[in-house]
């Protein structure tokens, strides 16, 4: 069955350093697209990156960098010298190829940044 | 471009009232979606519209109903509100059904029913 697992419910780190949210993934079709998004507390989901079950490279947008492992069935996001403006939820989220439309979202890391 | 609408952004309803929460996309999507967040969780998918003319249950579709009334716009209708529905609900748009297609969301509903 379809699912997303995020088994950090709260990360800390510290302002300028790197920080991994772990995501991993149950899926038993061999095209899939996963996705990682940011809530911060307003409240809108802002798409960060994407990452396809075909694509060899992993993803990178910026500051942020998805560190794909296709046997693991991990999909971590990478985020590369905080900012305090990073604070936020952050959700792991996957489509499936062969049924396109439905997304599934994990529960969430909350993300706190300190100065 | 708006992107995706939604209205109300705040409603308080009474258990047993009915009401419908309203989303427009103005990007020419096809797939429409209803999510619900509850509070420390993640998305939940209720509805969804692959195309016009076309809905299909998602993960908890229990108490709701929809329309997609054209491409544009795909309404939420809640025809007896229960305590449990307290929630915040989001609408999102896809353009096409491919794996990378990002989704959009909208700002969100938040329905208190007491």
């Amino acid at each position: 069955a379809q699912k997303i697992t995020q088994t950090q419910p709260g990360m800390f780190v510290q302002e300028k350093e790197a920080v991994t949210l772990d995501c991993t993934y149950d899926t038993s079709d061999q095209s899939y697209g996963l996705f990682w998004y940011k809530q911060p507390s307003s409240g809108e989901m802002i798409f960060l990156i994407y990452q396809g079950s075909y694509d060899e490279q992993n993803a990178t947008e910026g500051r942020y960098s998805l560190n794909f492992q296709k046997a693991r069935k991990s999909a971590n996001l990478v985020i590369s010298a905080s900012q305090l403006g990073d604070s936020a939820m952050y959700f792991c989220a996957m489509r499936e190829g062969r049924r396109g439309f439905k997304t599934i979202f994990g529960a969430g890391t909350r993300l706190f940044v300190k100065a | 471009n708006a992107g995706v609408t939604q209205t109300p952004k705040f409603q308080v309803l009474k258990t047993g009232q009915s009401m419908t929460l309203q989303c427009a996309q103005d990007m020419n999507h096809n797939s429409m979606y209803w999510y619900r967040q509850d509070p420390g969780m993640g998305l939940r998918l209720i509805y969804y519209s692959a195309s016009e003319g076309t809905t299909d249950k998602g993960e908890v579709p229990n108490g709701y109903n929809v329309s997609r009334l054209n491409k544009r716009e795909f309404s939420l209708r809640l025809e007896s509100a229960a305590p449990s529905q307290t929630s915040v609900y989001f609408c999102a748009s896809i353009w096409g059904t491919g794996g990378s297609d990002t989704q959009y969301f909208g700002p969100g509903t938040r329905l208190t029913v007491l």
